[in-house]
């Protein structure tokens, strides 16, 4: 199973919005709605912010949105802010073997 | 709170072995599908195996199929991962995480929280 594919970097300003993708295919992204997002600070564990494609766990600020169009996943973060300057991670159902795939992971830095 | 705590990595020679474990508190535990994931320096996560909540299933990436053997004892709260023939590929963090949501590891749920992680280095 192939990792999905992020953008290795992604920045922005203050204040602005940022945008990641998240490719898969047929068999995992377009699929299913099960893709997740997770951010994961410098020496930090990695921290769920987006669930079944577009669903936020309470307590994650509204600044974070999710979506998907085929087979493509999309984080959104409006409103930038120098604690969102971390990694970021999608996730993924797959039907193949092993029940779920990992993005290649994007950097986000806050100019 | 939920937190999950992990143990047991070192430094170990290829082709020894290793045990890992994973306390868990603030939740019912026996719920719960629980994950091992790790990442090796520098680079991205991988799933590496799971384990449904009453260890009728289990599921492994196959990178690890064959080596690794994940296990759950509910009474204690805790998961493991025996890790034999270890090879210098698997160095990394290994983080256990909890289903968010149900008890099948092999769902689309996702994993929340995840421990802070426990570092197995493999190098003669």
């Amino acid at each position: 199973q192939s990792a999905l594919t992020q953008p290795a970097s992604v920045s922005g300003s203050p204040g602005q919005s940022i945008t990641i993708s998240c490719t898969g295919t047929s068999s995992d992204v377009g699929g299913y709605n099960y893709v997740s997002w997770y951010q994961q600070h410098p020496g930090k564990a990695p921290k769920l912010m987006i669930y079944d494609v577009s669903n936020r766990p309470s307590g994650v600020s509204n600044r974070f949105s999710g979506s998907k169009s085929g087979n493509t996943a999309s984080l959104t973060i409006s409103g930038l802010q120098a604690d969102d300057e971390a990694d970021y991670y999608c996730s993924s159902y797959t039907s193949s073997s092993t029940p779920r795939v990992f993005g290649t992971g994007t950097k986000v830095t806050v100019l | 709170e939920v937190q999950l705590v992990e143990s047991g990595g070192s430094l170990v020679q290829p082709g020894r072995s290793l045990r890992l474990s994973c306390a868990a508190s603030g939740f019912t535990f026996d719920d719960y599908a629980i994950h091992w994931v790790r990442q090796a320096p520098g680079k991205g996560l991988e799933w590496v195996s799971g384990i449904s909540w009453n260890s009728g299933s289990t599921g492994y990436a196959d990178s690890v199929k064959g080596r690794f053997t994940i296990s759950r004892d509910n009474a204690k709260n805790s998961l493991y991962l025996q890790m034999n023939s270890l090879r210098p590929e698997d160095t990394a963090l290994y983080y256990c995480a909890k289903d968010m949501q149900g008890g099948s590891y092999y769902s689309g749920a996702p994993l929340d929280p995840w421990g802070q992680g426990t570092l197995v280095t493999v190098s003669s």
